[in-house]
């Protein structure tokens, strides 16, 4: 099956600074990847996606990028705030409907004020 | 708003004890799913459906079995629990066209 890594498993970034998670899986038919976001004590919210054709996706400070032949793909945030720290889990599904995601480990991200 | 309820927020069983982990959503998602959450290993799916009376085994199915007799709840059982399965359970739903989950707030089930 499935199996998808994530690093670093904690991040500690000064505020303003980015921030960068990388995630590696292991299925070539994999095609749908999607971040979600975690806060203390609140469930799991995606907060961006990408499919496979296509390599990169931005929302405002959040960006994804994807690379099929290195299967690796990793979330950016830029200007980094206070709100953004949370854990991060990365995940892969081959089919994008119907989708059985296999999420990596997760990455604690502390912002310092 | 998609709103996926479980009944729990903390549960303490004992060991032996058959323990039931219910989940509803309110918004039609014919996918619903039951993962367990545990530090260092992130989420890892225990069983999930695609219609109702339909289920299908993930990665971490043992000592667990699910029930989906409508379609808005999905519920998960601990046939007989062990400490073992001490963990955080976070089930989610999803359409079948796609575009990720949604999650529940969880159950922390602790067995003593």
């Amino acid at each position: 099956g499935e199996n998808v890594e994530q690093h670093p498993s904690t991040l500690s970034v000064q505020e303003g600074d980015s921030a960068v998670i990388k995630c590696t899986y292991s299925d070539s038919a994999s095609n749908y990847f999607p971040w979600y976001k975690q806060e203390l004590g609140k469930r799991p919210q995606l907060i961006i996606d990408i499919r496979s054709n296509v390599g990169e996706k931005k929302d405002q400070r959040i960006a994804v990028t994807l690379n099929k032949t290195a299967k690796h793909f990793s979330l950016h945030i830029t200007e980094t705030q206070p709100e953004d720290s949370a854990v991060y889990f990365c995940a892969a599904s081959i089919t994008f409907g119907n989708e059985k995601l296999t999420f990596g480990t997760g990455t604690r991200l502390t912002i310092i004020p | 708003d998609v709103k996926v309820t479980q009944s729990s927020r903390y549960l303490v069983k004992r060991t032996g004890e058959k323990v039931f982990l219910e989940c509803v959503q309110d918004m039609d998602h014919e996918n619903m799913f039951w993962y367990r959450q545990d530090p260092g290993l992130g989420l890892r799916l225990i069983y999930f459906s695609y219609d109702v009376k339909m289920k299908e085994k993930g990665d971490i199915p043992e000592g667990y079995s699910v029930s989906r007799e409508k379609k808005e709840r999905f519920s998960l059982i601990l046939e007989s629990a062990s400490t073992n399965q001490t963990s955080m359970y976070l089930c989610a739903s999803s359409l079948k066209t796609g575009r990720g989950y949604t999650f529940g707030s969880g159950t922390r089930l602790t067995v003593v």
